[in-house]
């Protein structure tokens, strides 16, 4: 398996723009999670997933900030409008039980 | 909610010596785990050891490993033979079935190896 993929690993947005960040999971995984991560906040959890259905989103700073997971290999978070707190580096990962694995982050930058 | 304590902003150590990393957690679970994870500059999130909380035994591996105090509750990390790719973030992090599996992480300890 080639572990949890997330892209792009660089995104640069001009602020009020839509930014969508993509994850595919692993195979078999059952659970999926979204993290922020900055220097001031350290590593939030967002929202996470099990069997493809939201199960608690109250990470989600505010309505700006969307996820979805259409099917068990995909899921997107939306953010928009877009605003320069915004930015910081998103990561999601996948795991079975106690086993997680984390994609390589996206670092967002809202300018 | 869980929530985890690294108290030590940053750490440092000599090269071949050994560092301990501190982490206390809250919680009123009875089943959970507890992890360490390393995250050098390329921002990769790297499993270090896991500790599951009803095994007594610490668990080690290679150069790492815990100290579990559940009591106390209490999850330290150390480090032996320090080598300069240890550099990096180190968080400690919870998860357990009342939480939804999610991992709840402290606010990380920069260790900083020196030749």
């Amino acid at each position: 398996d080639a572990g949890v993929i997330q892209s792009p690993r660089h995104e640069v947005t001009e602020m009020g723009q839509e930014v969508t960040l993509r994850c595919k999971p692993i195979s078999g995984h059952d659970y999926l999670f979204w993290y922020r991560q900055t220097m001031m906040r350290g590593l939030e959890l967002l929202i996470y997933f099990n069997n493809n259905v939201p199960i608690d989103d109250s990470g989600m700073p505010e309505d700006r900030f969307s996820a979805k997971m259409p099917n068990a290999s995909f899921s997107t978070l939306k953010i928009q409008p877009s605003e320069p707190r915004d930015s910081a580096v998103y990561f999601c990962a996948s795991s079975r039980g106690y086993g997680y694995t984390f994609g390589s982050g996206t670092r967002l930058t809202v300018v | 909610a869980q929530t985890v304590t690294q108290s030590q902003p940053e750490m440092s150590v000599q090269e071949a010596e050994t560092v301990t990393l501190s982490c206390t957690y809250d919680t009123s679970e009875s089943d959970y785990y507890l992890f360490w994870y390393k995250q050098p500059p390329s921002r990769q999130m790297i499993l270090v050891i896991r500790q599951e909380a009803y095994k007594q035994q610490n668990a080690t591996e290679n150069r790492f490993s815990v100290n579990f105090q559940k009591a106390a509750k209490s999850f330290s990390l150390k480090i032996s033979d320090s080598q300069l790719g240890d550099a990096a973030m180190y968080f400690c992090a919870y998860s357990g079935s009342n939480s939804g599996y999610a991992l709840n992480f402290g606010k990380g300890t920069s260790l900083l190896v020196t030749p």
